[in-house]
């Protein structure tokens, strides 16, 4: 039981480019979540998932997209990549209260 | 709109001493207020939690303390020892369709030897 895996781990980009961060969880959980980690920062949330084609905006969506067409994958869509995306960015899932989350992925926007 | 305040933003303790953060929070929908511990380079992970049906709830040397009326809950850590050196997190959650959670600013805590 790996849990939440996140790939990559660390990525530099160019402005104007685009990636995807990639998340999977094997513990059979409907909700999944996105979330940006700045310095010293909270975590705010990006978009959600409660279930296997259902996605919605968080506090902060814009210049970000996300899918999930299977319960196990919910991947994070940067397109144009800007400097104000640099962070860190968390996915988690759950069942119904505790979140458990990913490793995390280091992006930086140059 | 910041819906849950933590405070304080870093926090120095003795082995030994006593650790409290606190957070208050806005919205009376919350039904669920957990705590969560980040190690660098780690993802964060759930530390303890908290319905707001109960005032107190303790686990081993952490101990969460509601006030209902206040709109206010603190997490205490007993003992404290140089491995709890983390940051915490505390958040609150609206049991509603997408059970997502609301986190407060995080708490930077160092325990000296």
């Amino acid at each position: 039981n790996a849990g939440v895996t996140q790939t990559p781990k660390f990525r530099i980009l160019k402005i104007g480019q685009s990636m995807t961060l990639q998340c999977t969880q094997d513990m059979n959980h409907n909700y999944m979540y996105w979330y940006r980690q700045d310095p010293g920062m909270g975590l705010k949330l990006i978009y959600y998932s409660v279930g296997a084609g259902i996605t919605d905006k968080g506090e902060v969506p814009n210049g970000y997209n996300v899918s999930r067409s299977t319960t196990e994958d919910f991947p994070l869509r940067l397109e144009l990549a800007a400097p104000s995306q640099t962070s860190v960015y968390f996915c988690a899932s759950t069942r119904a209260s505790e979140q458990y989350f990913g490793p995390g992925t280091r992006l930086t926007v140059t | 709109q910041q819906q849950v305040k933590q405070s304080p933003q870093s926090l120095i303790v003795q082995k030994g001493g006593i650790s409290i953060i606190n957070c208050a929070y806005e919205n009376t929908a919350f039904d669920y207020f957990p705590w969560y511990q980040q190690f660098p380079g780690k993802g964060p992970a759930l530390l303890i939690a908290i319905r707001p049906d109960v005032s107190e709830k303790k686990e081993g040397r952490f101990t969460i303390s509601f006030n209902k009326s206040a709109k206010q809950f603190s997490l205490h850590i007993m003992d404290s020892q140089p491995g709890d050196s983390a940051t915490y997190f505390c958040a609150a959650r609206v049991n509603n369709a997408g059970n997502m959670l609301t986190f407060g600013g995080g708490t930077r805590l160092m325990v000296k030897p």
